[in-house]
């Protein structure tokens, strides 16, 4: 399977703890998104990378959240000391610059903090 | 900020109806692409939308962006059960492909 993929699938941590959640992209694709959505909510953009660089970052991610991508390869983005609000299903998408540039998301890793 | 808003939220249609949803922007929109989401599963593109007045067609599927670009809509002929999902439309930053999703329009179709 080419497509993009995320791991773990589910993950269940209690209050405070740290996680990190990783994405490999497509391996041709140079860009690649991370978003979070809730249930019944459209995806809402986090941060985005051009190859290693992280380019944008949204105003509403607090300081607590941090990615990487470290080689323009796979990235991860880490939540640290999370908070029940932090419990959502985080996508990660990816994408090569060009015309259309349609992104094509992995399946989600989902958050649930207890 | 930039709100993106679908109506309507929710439609429940008969296999063999007509249905449309429309994305309206708070913003001046720069290019709208369409995503559907499975239940469970993860967005997946339908299709961009980038003149405006422009109209697109994949087979049952009519996307149509706004003379304005501040809305857009999308319309499907004689639905089937495989329709059924969320379709959304997003705000494609011109620099960046960042999206902005709409809220969203959740489809079901009964047989």
């Amino acid at each position: 399977d080419t497509g993009v993929s995320q791991d773990p699938r589910h993950k269940i941590t209690k209050r405070g703890q740290n996680v990190t959640f990783r994405c490999d992209p497509i391996s041709e694709h140079n860009r690649l998104y991370w978003y979070r959505q809730t249930l019944g909510q459209g995806p809402e953009f986090l941060t985005y990378f051009q190859n290693e660089a992280q380019l944008e970052k949204s105003r509403l991610l607090s300081d607590r959240f941090s990615a990487e991508r470290p080689k323009g390869s796979f990235s991860t983005l880490e939540i640290q000391r999370t908070e029940q609000g932090d419990s959502a299903m985080y996508l990660c998408a990816s994408s090569r610059s060009g015309t259309e540039n349609e992104q094509y998301f992995g399946p989600g890793t989902r958050l649930t903090v207890t | 900020g930039q709100q993106v808003m679908q109506i309507p939220q929710y439609q429940h249609v008969q296999e063999g109806e007509d249905f449309t949803t429309y994305c309206n922007s708070s913003t001046t929109l720069s290019n709208i692409q369409w995503y559907k989401q499975r239940p469970g599963g993860h967005p997946v593109f339908l299709i961009q939308l980038v003149k405006s007045g422009e109209v697109k067609k994949q087979k049952r599927l009519t996307f149509q962006f706004g003379e304005a670009k501040k809305n857009s809509s999308l319309h499907i002929t004689a639905t089937q059960t495989t329709d059924v999902g969320t379709y959304f439309c997003a705000d494609r930053s011109y620099n960046t492909d960042k999206l902005i999703f709409g809220t969203g329009t959740r489809l079901q179709v009964f047989p």
